[in-house]
């Protein structure tokens, strides 16, 4: 299983916005709408931050939204803050038991 | 308050084995299938596989990267998950974290245990 294909890396100034795309299969993420999304800091473990496509666990703000469309989902950090600096991660389901992550999107707060 | 706890981690040669641990608390672990996922230095995460519950006979799914090398499972009288991983390789070198999976993602994380595979 092939880990699903994000950008290196995305940038935006506070109070701007940054969209994050996350590109899988017809087998993960264009097969199943359980694409979750993941924040994590450096030197810290990863926290969840939308779930099943578009869903956000209490907590997390609304700034962060998501979607999917065919094999690609997106992520958007709007109204952009320094503590949203940080690695964030898609996941997909991926089938017979299995989950894949994302390869990874440092994003940077100019 | 959810809190999972592993443990367990540090130097093993190559070709060597390891078991690390994670204490869960603050929730019914029963009711829950339980994840492994690991880091290497600098790299992204990895899903290493997971164990059901009982309803679901505490079956084990794994990556392919790590069947037949690493088992998965758990103690549900200690509220605990373990993995047993075997025939170490250089590049098992990672950060592991345990997490809690809410079926369609994994709503709660350890702070991680560091296993290094190194002669």
């Amino acid at each position: 299983q092939s880990a699903l294909t994000q950008p290196p890396s995305a940038s935006g100034s506070p109070g701007q916005s940054v969209t994050i795309s996350c590109t899988g299969t017809s087998s993960d993420v264009g097969n199943y709408n359980y694409v979750s999304w993941y924040q994590q800091h450096p030197g810290k473990a990863p926290k969840l931050i939308i779930y099943e496509v578009t869903k956000r666990p209490s907590g997390v703000p609304d700034r962060f939204s998501a979607s999917k469309s065919g094999n690609t989902a997106s992520l958007t950090v709007s109204g952009l803050q320094a503590e949203d600096e940080a690695d964030y991660y898609c996941c997909s389901y991926a089938g017979s038991n299995n989950f894949v992550f994302g390869t990874g999107t440092k994003v940077t707060v100019l | 308050e959810v809190q999972l706890v592993e443990s367990g981690g540090g130097l093993v040669q190559p070709g060597g084995s390891l078991r690390l641990s994670c204490a869960a608390s603050g929730f019914t672990f029963t009711n829950y299938y339980m994840d492994w996922v690991r880091q290497a230095p600098g790299k992204g995460l990895e899903w290493v596989g997971r164990v059901k519950h009982k309803a679901h006979s505490y079956d084990a799914d794994y990556a392919a990267s790590v069947k037949g090398r690493f088992t998965i499972s758990r103690d549900d009288s200690q509220n605990s998950m373990f993995l047993q991983m075997n025939s170490l390789k250089t590049e098992d070198t990672a950060m592991y974290y345990c997490a809690r999976d809410a079926a369609t993602s994994l709503d709660y994380w350890g702070q991680g245990a560091l296993v290094t595979v190194s002669s």
